[in-house]
């Protein structure tokens, strides 16, 4: 079963416009949710990452928000760029490895 | 510094061949997983290295998948015979030695496309 959903599966956003994906998990032992990015081409990339005991984390336009009690955490683009147009991928770690669950990605397009 | 390379980028062969997968991890990575997509899906944890040894295997498909890390350096996959269902982006990422949060690094990935 999937550890960490997510959604939306495709989103389009005007320039300078606000990006929201959004993803909930089930298992309570959790203790760090990363957010990827990827490229066409390229491999997911570190984006930004948030732990559990802080509620939001701030790295220039981008934002993790995060909701214990929900189970949920999004991420926010500000003032989205066309450059920002890729895969995002929010994951969550595996049991006792250093492995790492994903959700299904959300393709974000940003229009000019 | 190179980063997590990967070969080849692309592989298209017919059911029932066999394909060889290349990771060259970042130097000095102990840690080495692989992942895979199929289309539209979640990023599947394989398996996990630390050197040479198989750290947890628990996502690998079947027996017609294995994987090896001879060395402890670069590691290959081999899909042996290929199956339809076994179509899709492999990934392979390294990291240093450290807590489970240690930053990973990912490479390019390989797209198989069994035919």
């Amino acid at each position: 079963q999937q550890q960490v959903k997510q959604s939306p599966q495709s989103l389009i956003v005007q320039k300078g416009g606000i990006s929201i994906i959004n993803c909930a998990y089930e298992n309570t032992a959790f203790d760090y949710f990363p957010w990827y990015q990827q490229f066409p081409g390229k491999g997911p990339a570190l984006l930004i990452a948030i732990r559990p005991d802080v509620s939001e984390k701030k790295e220039g336009r981008f934002t993790i928000s995060f909701n214990k009690s929900a189970k949920q955490f999004s991420l926010h683009i500000m003032d989205s760029q066309p450059g920002d147009s890729a895969t995002y991928f929010c994951a969550a770690p595996g049991g006792g490895a250093n492995n790492l669950f994903f959700g299904t990605g959300t393709r974000l397009t940003v229009i000019p | 510094e190179a980063g997590v390379t990967q070969f080849p980028s692309h592989s298209v062969i017919e059911k029932g061949q066999t394909v060889t997968l290349r990771c060259d991890p970042i130097s000095g990575h102990d840690n080495l997983y692989w992942y895979r997509r199929v289309m539209g899906k979640e990023i599947k944890f394989l398996l996990h290295f630390v050197k040479e040894s198989k750290q947890d295997e628990s996502g690998m498909p079947n027996n017609r998948f294995l994987a090896e890390r001879t060395g402890g350096t670069y590691s290959t996959l081999k899909v042996q015979p290929a199956e339809l269902e076994d179509s899709g982006v492999y990934f392979c990422a390294s990291s240093q030695v450290g807590d489970r949060n240690t930053e990973a690094f990912f490479g390019q990935g390989t797209r198989l496309t069994v035919v």
